[in-house]
Order: C-alpha cells, then structure tokens, then sequence
C-alpha cells in the first residue's frame, strides 16, 4: 500500500535560521502533496501544498520542493520563529478522496 | 475564518460502550473525513463521506465504526463497542471538493480515552 514516510523524527534550529522538513513517499501515483503543522492539543493546520505537475511552490516563508525522481518532498521554512515549533506532516493523496499522512517531523526552534 | 468544531473536546468511556464523537464540518463544504491519531503516532485515515455515503475507508474502519450526517450541519462517528485499543484523538476534517484537488481542514479533535 502507500507509504509516506519522513527522514528525521526530530529538527532543531536556532530562531532566524531557515529549517528543512523532508519527506519521501513511496506511491508513484501520488499526485497532490501537503504540509500541515499540528500544535499540540490541536488539530493539523494547512501549510501549503503542491501538484504532482509542479517542482516547487512558495507561500508566506514557506517553499515545498517536489523531486517526482526520487519522490522526495521537502519544506524550508525561512527565518524559523519560536511559533514554528511544531509536529510538520507532509501527506499525500492519489486519486482515492483519502488523505495519507507521514509520521510527522517535530520542530523544535531554539530562542 | 470558518473552521470545523468538534464536540466533545474529551470523551471517557468503558470499554464495550458505545460513543459518538459529533462534528460540524465547513458550511459550504460537501466532504467529509474522521482521521485518528493515537498519542505519538500519525494522522491515520478512517473514512471520507459525499453526497450522504461513504466514498473511501480504511482497514480501521471495521464494523464496529459507523458515520452519519443526521441534518444539514452535524457530522458523526459512532463506535459501537469500545475497545481499549480505539483510545485516540478523533479528527474531523472537511473539504469543499475531494481530496485529491482541495485542502481539508481539520477541527480541534475528540480524544476519547476507553477505561
């Protein structure tokens, strides 16, 4: 079955440095990607997201890099701030109106 | 900003019980999703609803699980015979198309702890 899955349990950055946030999925037929942020105690929030026909797309601080090669998603998030401290999901879907989650990268930014 | 809102915010129960874990997705919404994390793990998919049936589940949602749109606004996950291992925070999540084109927005979460 599908599998998205994340390199790093755990990231910590210094505030004001940028952060990476990776992700690889294994479904070749994956075709909409996105990133939610959960806080704790609370439910995932979105981020931003990607189609499968794009390599990178940028929001408010925020860029998603997509490798189809490879099938590899990443986040930068540029000038990480103490509110950015957080569990990062990327997910993935292709086709089916189901939405399947990584295991999540916590994001722990230094003051 | 709408968003979506779950009641209870924390649901206990004895194991064989029956819960249901409300929701009131989007207004104009028209997609419907019950997500669930136990503590430390993923967002796991249980169902996806449209246009009044269910349009995709996962192996989780066996037959013990049950979803209903009972009116115009509220969303339910029934469960009708608890077990220890359904201890998770429940999430709602709604989209105005299907997932595979549009966002979800995820409400706050039920945790419901089976004793």
């Amino acid at each position: 079955g599908e599998s998205v899955g994340l390199h790093l349990p755990t990231l910590s950055v210094q505030e004001g440095d940028n952060s990476i946030i990776n992700c690889a999925y294994s479904n070749s037929a994956s075709d909409y990607f996105i990133w939610y942020k959960q806080e704790s105690g609370k439910g995932p929030q979105f981020i931003i997201d990607i189609r499968s026909n794009m390599d990178k797309r940028q929001g408010q601080r925020v860029t998603v890099l997509l490798n189809k090669t490879v099938k590899h998603l990443s986040l930068q998030i540029a000038a990480t701030q103490p509110g950015d401290s957080a569990v990062y999901f990327c997910a993935e879907t292709s086709g089916a109106n189901n939405l399947f989650f990584g295991t999540g990268t916590r994001l722990t930014v230094i003051p | 900003e709408p968003e979506v809102t779950q009641t209870p915010s924390h649901q206990v129960t004895q194991m064989g019980q029956e819960v249901i874990l409300r929701c009131v997705p989007i207004s104009n919404h028209l997609y419907f999703y019950w997500y669930r994390q136990i503590l430390g793990q993923k967002v796991e998919f249980l169902v996806s609803f449209y246009n009044n049936e269910i349009s995709e589940k996962s192996e989780i949602f066996d037959d013990q699980f049950s979803v209903e749109r009972p009116d115009g606004s509220n969303f339910t996950l029934k469960i009708r015979s608890t077990k220890l291992e359904d201890s998770a925070m429940y999430f709602c999540a709604s989209s105005v198309g299907a997932a595979t084109n549009e966002k979800l927005f995820f409400g706050s979460g039920t945790q419901l702890s089976v004793l």
